[in-house]
């Protein structure tokens, strides 16, 4: 959607490798969130970013860690990934309605 | 931990007929918000209602909540072939900090 996207898309990762997903903003919104969605689980908070280098854990934030270093971008990080985190990673941003404004995801798969 | 619980999992209906999901929530919130998802796709915000309301519409959408049971409908009138998604709610409770707990979702299908 207009104002935030993600890259990439789509990943194939070996198991063990580090991984990184990048969320950008043109909103200039202070809010900025990674999700991801399962099926069984819909969509869980993995971290979440209140402002520059202003970051904190969301339901499921083991194995993941986020950087913050501009308003724009928000990075989310697989130290090492793992089968388990084969997932759509979603980044939303939360408007000035109070309600997210959603990327597009990025499908993730861990071999 | 789910706060938000969608129910039913799926529906399916014909073009034309009403859809009715229902969600349930634990904790006191500050409002509750519905989502839509077309398949492959990002989630879409639909309508936001507060915690001090008790309906609200926005088109063919009817969002109704009670506190007192902790519960919400989405009513979506004289559905479309293209109202087929899925369809979640998403609480933003007290003491959250502003952040949504989604529900696993309804996945509507509207046949022609």
């Amino acid at each position: 959607d207009a104002g935030i996207t993600q890259s990439p898309r789509h990943k194939v990762t070996e198991t063990g490798t580090p991984v990184t997903l990048r969320c950008h903003q043109t909103e200039n919104h202070r809010y900025m969130y990674w999700y991801r969605q399962d099926p069984g689980h819909g969509l869980r908070l993995i971290h979440y970013s209140y402002g520059v280098k202003d970051t904190d854990k969301g339901e499921v934030s083991d194995g993941y860690s986020v950087s913050r270093s501009k308003t724009e971008d928000f990075l989310l990080t697989l130290e090492s990934a793992t089968s388990s985190q084969t997932s759509v990673y979603f980044c939303a941003i939360q408007g000035d309605f109070n309600g997210y404004t959603f990327g597009s995801g990025t499908r993730l798969t861990v071999v | 931990s789910q706060q938000g619980e969608e129910d039913p999992q799926a529906l399916s209906i014909q073009e034309g007929e009403n859809a009715t999901m229902n969600c349930s929530y634990k904790t006191s919130i500050n409002n509750l918000q519905w989502y839509r998802q077309n398949s492959g796709r990002g989630l879409v915000h639909l309508i936001l209602i507060r915690s001090n309301e008790r309906e609200k519409h926005s088109g063919r959408l009817r969002v109704t909540l009670d506190t007192s049971k902790k519960s919400s409908s989405l009513l979506i009138t004289a559905s479309r072939a293209a109202d087929t998604a899925s369809y979640f709610c998403a609480t933003d409770s007290r003491g959250s900090q502003g952040n949504l707990i989604f529900g696993k979702g309804t996945k509507l299908s509207v046949k022609p």
